[in-house]
Parts: C-alpha cells; structure tokens; sequence
C-alpha cells in the first residue's frame, strides 16, 4: 500500500510566480517529512524537512507546511526558478522512510 | 569527500543471471539503504542497515540479498535476475535511521534485466 501519495505527477508554472507542491500520507506514526529534488541521471537531493510537532518550515526560497489532522503536507516555492525544474519526491519517516511517486516541476522563463 | 559512490553505473542482465551492485560511503554513517525507483511508483525501500552486521528487509525485498560487513559497504546481491527487477537502483546513507539525519544518495545504477 501506498502510504506517501503525490497525486500531481506534473506541474507547470512561469518563473517568478509560487509553486505549490502537494502530498498526503496515511500513517499517523510517521514523525519527520522531507522533501527530496532529483535532477535526471542524479540522485535525489535533500530539500528541506518538517517535524511532526512543527507546522511550517521555512529554508530561503522554501517552505513545508504540515496539516497533521488532515495528513497532508506541502512545499512551496516562491519565487519560482528555472533551474528549480526536476522531479520533487515528498517521503516520510517512522523507523524506515516511505517516498511519494514524485511530481515532475517544470519553470518557464 | 566522495559520498555515496554505486558502481556500475549501468548493467544488463539476463534473466538468471546473477550480480552484485556495490556501494560505499565514507561519510562513517551508521545508516545505509537501498531504494529501487520505477516509473509511477517513486522510491521503493529494498532493504536496510543501522549498522555493520545488521540489515532488515524494507518494502520490496524479495530477489534481493544485501550483508554488512563494514560501516562503509552495503553491497546488493540479486540472486537470480527477473524482467521485473529492470529499474534504477539508489544507495542512500545517513547518520542514523530517524527523518532528522539528512539521507545521501548514490548517482543511482540503471538496470535492465532481459
């Protein structure tokens, strides 16, 4: 079963404007959240994450929400970025860490 | 500083053939894992190590052995290659197995299984 879903599989937005990236988990137990960026042929790249007992995070450009009571979680960018285009795994951790399918973001100049 | 390193880069099996995909880090974490990623299904947990000597299996273990001899290597054995094991394979090492300890990965080896 899937326990981190990212329903968005694309998104696009024009450089300059917010991005919103979205993401809603299933087990409760889970206590930190992390966002992952991975460009082609890379690995993924740690991002920025959230604790359970926080609501918002905030890293420059970034920042995590978390709405425990409605298990989702999100990541905004603003402003936006080309070079911000790549794929943006949402994962959760509670012993072992469990990744979303991912949600490739496209920047327009 | 190099990381988490994964070779090969690329492979291409047979089905039943055997091999092993290498990973290593020298970053001394305690943490080390490996993810398969397919298209569709994000990063999928295969198996896991908090320490030399001591692995557990995660989400998708089965066709897949791994050992922990030292801090720094978490080879994964497939045993006997299958069509369904073709995905892009991602070493990852931490500090310690909690969300707080940021996770490094590997540059990721693609593997095709014929």
């Amino acid at each position: 079963d899937q326990q981190v879903k990212q329903n968005s599989p694309s998104l696009s937005v024009q450089e300059g404007r917010i991005s919103i990236l979205n993401c809603d988990y299933t087990n409760s137990m889970f206590d930190y959240f992390l966002w992952y960026k991975k460009y082609p042929a890379e690995g993924p790249t740690f991002l920025i994450s959230i604790s359970s007992i926080k609501d918002k995070n905030e890293d420059g450009r970034f920042t995590v929400f978390l709405n425990k009571s409605a298990k989702h979680l999100s990541l905004h960018i603003v402003p936006s970025q080309p070079g911000d285009s790549a794929v943006y795994f949402c994962a959760a951790s509670g012993g072992d860490m469990r990744f979303g399918a991912g949600t490739r973001l496209t920047v327009k100049p | 500083n190099a990381g988490v390193t994964q070779t090969p880069k690329f492979q291409v099996l047979k089905t039943g053939q055997s091999m092993t995909l290498q990973c290593a880090q020298d970053m001394n974490h305690e943490y080390m894992s490996w993810y398969r990623q397919d298209p569709g299904m994000g990063l999928r947990l295969i198996h896991y190590s908090v320490g030399a000597g001591i692995t557990d299996q995660g989400e998708v273990p089965n066709g897949y052995n791994v050992s922990r001899s030292t801090t720094e290597d978490f080879p994964l054995r497939l045993l006997s290659a299958a069509p369904s094991q073709t995905s892009v394979y991602f070493c990852a090492s931490s500090y310690s197995a909690s969300g707080a300890d940021t996770q490094y990965f590997g540059p990721g080896t693609r593997l095709t299984v014929l």
